[in-house]
């Protein structure tokens, strides 16, 4: 069964600075999906960016990057010049074509 | 994409009552997912739901406790029977676009009280 693995419950960073919140997960297959979701206090929760197990191309959206490590089964997501709407739950997810699965989550407090 | 609706948005249920969930999309798709996320906590997957098939089920979850229904292909109900207060939590529909599994989408969740 696959498994994911955030290893840092809250995390803060200052406005207009970086921070990069860790990921690992646990697959015996070689072609998956990986996604990094965020939950504001609305609830919704919002694809930030995911990245293709087969791509060796890190993903990135406008301030959000990841570093996807496949052979050590990592995948961080930095977030750049960090604002005060980023001030949600992270979680990191790992879908195949069965379902998806998330970690237990990164609760980041954006600092003014 | 995918524009999900969910109602209600949130309900306060008395013990050993049953509260039904509708999950509405806007297109068709073929894969649709029930989550439960409790206070403070992750996303837990409860069931998949195929149009045309039976519900699957992940370990910890029964169809006697979160009967589902999957009519068609734009539609799903989720019912939590017999609640009791351990059952309040979020409960989140979630579909894949047509594209698979690199694109799911969410709705708004059921906010789950239960007395």
């Amino acid at each position: 069964a696959q498994t994911v693995t955030q290893s840092q419950p809250e995390m803060s960073v200052q406005e207009a600075e970086t921070v990069t919140l860790s990921c690992t997960y646990d697959t015996s297959e070689s072609n998956y999906y990986l996604f990094w979701y965020k939950q504001p206090p609305s609830r919704q929760m919002i694809l930030v960016i995911r990245q293709e197990a087969y791509k060796q191309q890190n993903a990135t959206e406008n301030r959000f990057s990841v570093n996807f490590q496949k052979a050590a089964k990592s995948f961080s997501l930095k977030i750049s010049d960090s604002q005060l709407g980023d001030t949600a739950m992270y979680f990191c997810a790992f879908s195949n074509n069965n379902d998806m699965r998330f970690g237990a989550g990164t609760r980041l407090t954006v600092k003014p | 994409s995918a524009v999900i609706s969910q109602k209600p948005s949130r309900d306060i249920c008395q013990r050993g009552t049953s509260l039904t969930i509708q999950c509405q999309v806007d297109s068709q798709v073929t894969m649709m997912f029930w989550y439960r996320q409790q206070p403070g906590q992750s996303l837990t997957l409860i069931a998949t739901a195929n149009q045309g098939s039976e519900a699957t089920y992940e370990s910890g979850f029964v169809i006697d406790k979160f009967p589902i229904s999957r009519p068609n292909l734009t539609f799903s109900t989720l019912t939590v029977s017999n609640m009791s207060p351990e059952d309040s939590s979020i409960y989140l529909c979630s579909v894949w676009a047509d594209r698979g599994p690199d694109t799911q989408y969410f709705g708004p969740g059921t906010r789950l009280t239960v007395l």
